[in-house]
């Protein structure tokens, strides 16, 4: 049980486009979801907090307008990679809770994002 | 600054023997903490958690030690295995005015030999 689907695993993108990364609780549902980055050998950064029909919190840093989230149901949370540059290029984990828990997280597999 | 950290980037061992990775915080506050496992490519897998409330807590071939008044949590593997090969981070769980939120460690590169 618990578990987390993302799409796509992996997508190359040319600088400028757009590209939306899908979070997907499988067997549960969740009211709140996270994205993470992760850049390579380095740890996992919050990113965003996403709740199920409200507004996503975003942590300090973090352009909203660039890394646009909407969580529409209790199921699924999409990150969308505005305008994308090589910087962006990272590796993006979603997480979600269990509905009615606060704390044990459980983690998708990741999307591999390379902006050329 | 609060903080979590691990001590040691990279821990070698042979097959067979016992794994100790460490990780020291600094929020005395905090009252959950989990350590994940993140092989090459893969998202964080959840091994094993402990509230602030316990001093230990066992899983199968792994135990998770926590010394409050130092500060710090160590992972336990017994018999580490060429499948235990990957980064562990430990994570704490915080609660925020945004709610509950993870930080997570550095990571340590647990490498098999065999």
């Amino acid at each position: 049980g618990a578990v987390v689907s993302q799409h796509p695993s992996w997508v190359i993108c040319k600088s400028g486009t757009s590209v939306k990364i899908e979070c997907r609780s499988l067997d549960f549902q969740a009211t709140t979801m996270f994205w993470y980055r992760q850049f390579p050998k380095q740890s996992l950064m919050l990113m965003a907090t996403s709740n199920e029909g409200s507004k996503a919190t975003y942590e300090q840093g973090v352009e909203k307008d660039k890394f646009l989230i909407n969580h529409a149901s209790l199921t699924l949370s999409t990150l969308t990679v505005t305008s994308a540059h090589p910087e962006d290029s990272s590796f993006y984990i979603c997480s979600a809770l269990l509905a009615g828990r606060t704390d044990t997280q459980y983690f998708g597999p990741g999307t591999r994002l390379t902006v050329l | 600054g609060e903080s979590v950290g691990l001590h040691l980037p990279t821990l070698s061992v042979q097959e067979g023997d016992n794994s100790i990775i460490n990780c020291a915080y600094s929020n005395s506050a905090s009252d959950y903490f989990i350590w994940y496992k993140q092989e090459s490519g893969k998202g964080p897998q959840f091994i094993i958690d402990i509230r602030s409330n316990m001093d230990k807590r066992q899983g199968q071939r792994v135990t998770v030690l926590l010394n409050k008044t130092v500060k710090h949590l160590s992972l336990q593997i017994a018999a580490t295995q060429p499948g235990d090969s990957a980064v562990y981070f430990c994570a704490e769980n915080r609660l925020t005015g945004g709610g509950n939120k993870l930080t997570f460690g550095t990571g340590t590169q647990l490498k098999v030999e065999l």
